[in-house]
């Protein structure tokens, strides 16, 4: 069972629609991270935030608009995505964003497919 | 430019014998190396991570190895099981830069019963 919540799931928008990801984990992680995943590559990383506040853009174009509420949560809001946006999003979490050895733990993510 | 490699797309092995799964990097400023295991329609799992001062860490049936000089990391599944069946990609941090990890383009593990 995976520490990191990701819902929903699967989510299939048009291209003028507005939605967003969300992102929860109870572990006290203070540092929270979202990805973005293709077939067959790697996890590319698009956002980190640092306790609540964002510390790395991944030159991620506007249309993604991440969010942290609190230290719990973190959202990605999505609008006027294109097709070639359509991938599977990662949500990780780690106790730190600096300090240590930590590994970065995942949620299942949410596969997103853009109409 | 990949600064982490994992050369073999595939590879597949008996159950029982040993898998080597080989990641080469290319910055020799990272410290911190990982492994993470990804079945279909799941999020990445953290296996075992091994930082650079070491050059082997073991967890079960799970060996890392680092050869610091030849910018070259293995992982070691002695005995191989078909649940092992996976995508493993390797990934390293660099240090004094956050937990900004960089990863390899992954390598799938196919056990055979």
């Amino acid at each position: 069972d995976t520490e990191v919540t990701q819902t929903p799931k699967h989510l299939v928008m048009g291209m003028t629609n507005k939605k967003s990801l969300k992102c929860e984990q109870h572990m006290g992680h203070r540092a929270m991270y979202w990805y973005k995943q293709k077939a067959k590559k790697p996890p590319e990383l698009m956002f980190v935030y640092s306790y609540e506040k964002l510390s790395i853009n991944e030159s991620v174009p506007s249309r993604f608009s991440p969010e942290c509420p609190n230290s719990s949560l973190l959202n990605l809001h999505l609008h006027a995505l294109q097709p070639e946006d359509s991938a599977l999003y990662l949500c990780a979490s780690s106790p730190l964003w600096t300090l240590g050895n930590q590994p970065q733990h995942f949620g299942d993510g949410t596969r997103l497919s853009i109409l | 430019d990949q600064q982490v490699k994992q050369n073999s797309p595939s590879l597949s092995v008996q159950e029982g014998r040993i898998s080597i799964l080989n990641c080469d990097y290319t910055n020799s400023m990272f410290d911190y190396f990982l492994w993470y295991k990804k079945y279909p329609a799941e999020g990445p799992t953290f296996l075992i991570s091994i930082s650079s001062i070491k050059d082997k860490n073991e967890d079960g049936r799970f060996t890392v190895f680092l050869n610091k000089s030849a910018k070259h990391l293995s992982l070691h599944i002695v005995p191989s099981q078909p649940g092992d069946s996976a995508v493993y990609f390797c990934a390293a941090r660099i240090n004094n830069a956050g937990n900004m990890l960089t990863f390899g383009g992954g390598t799938r593990l196919m056990v055979k019963p």
